[in-house]
């Protein structure tokens, strides 16, 4: 299994500001997963954080808006840059070990 | 296009009733389905997998490929099943998952 912790748990932020959340494994893993989940909705991908190189974007999300760092692996930064209301989500942290797929508590964003 | 379809959005039973939460999905390769569950106040969490053929809490789910579904059922629901359920897909030794947009399910006594 896994550990995951995430920091901030909440914030509450205003437009144009930028956010960093951090994302902390208890296990060396190869590739970190963030996901977002706007109100009301599912859980969609933002990107793949892989140790050494750049991050995988999903369709829809851009470097310059969610930029990623990956330094070892057991951690992996979000940013949330230039933020408006319509960023106000969850933001999920997400590893996979052994064919399971564990999550992190998320953290809990509002754009003022 | 990977898609994950949950067409229910609620779905509210009374205790010891049977509980079916459907899942549909579209693609085109050999996908794994998971089935995961968020409690109040918890993380989300893998309920069960198709691969594994288990029951987890009295849950079970079977992948129809003919169908393209994954429903989940329960013969007799208890009030500790009150949740979020999301069905979720991935590509065969990928690593992403696609979900689908949840039902919450509600057990009333």
């Amino acid at each position: 299994s896994a550990v995951i912790s995430q920091k901030p748990s909440r914030d509450i932020c205003q437009r144009g500001t930028s956010l960093t959340i951090q994302c902390q494994v208890d296990s060396q893993v190869t590739m970190m997963f963030w996901y977002r989940q706007q109100p009301g909705q599912s859980l969609t991908l933002i990107a793949t954080a892989n140790q050494g190189s750049e991050a995988t974007y999903e369709s829809g999300f851009v470097i310059d808006k969610f930029p990623i760092s990956r330094p070892n692996l057991t951690f992996s930064t979000l940013t949330v840059s230039n933020m408006s209301p319509e960023d106000s989500s969850i933001y999920l942290c997400s590893v996979r070990i052994y064919n399971e797929q564990f999550f992190g508590p998320g953290t809990r964003l509002t754009v003022l | 296009a990977q898609r994950v379809t949950q067409p229910e959005k609620l779905l509210s039973v009374f205790k010891g009733a049977p509980v079916e939460l459907k899942c549909n999905y579209s693609y085109s390769g050999s996908p794994e389905l998971f089935w995961y569950v968020q409690y109040s106040r918890q993380r989300l969490q893998l309920l069960l997998r198709h691969i594994s053929r288990e029951s987890i809490k009295g849950f079970t789910a079977d992948l129809n490929k003919g169908e393209t579904s994954f429903h989940l059922k329960k013969p007799f629901a208890q009030e500790e099943d009150s949740a979020m359920y999301y069905c979720a897909l991935s590509h065969t030794g990928f690593q992403k998952l696609v979900f689908g947009t949840g039902t919450r399910l509600l057990v009333s006594p």
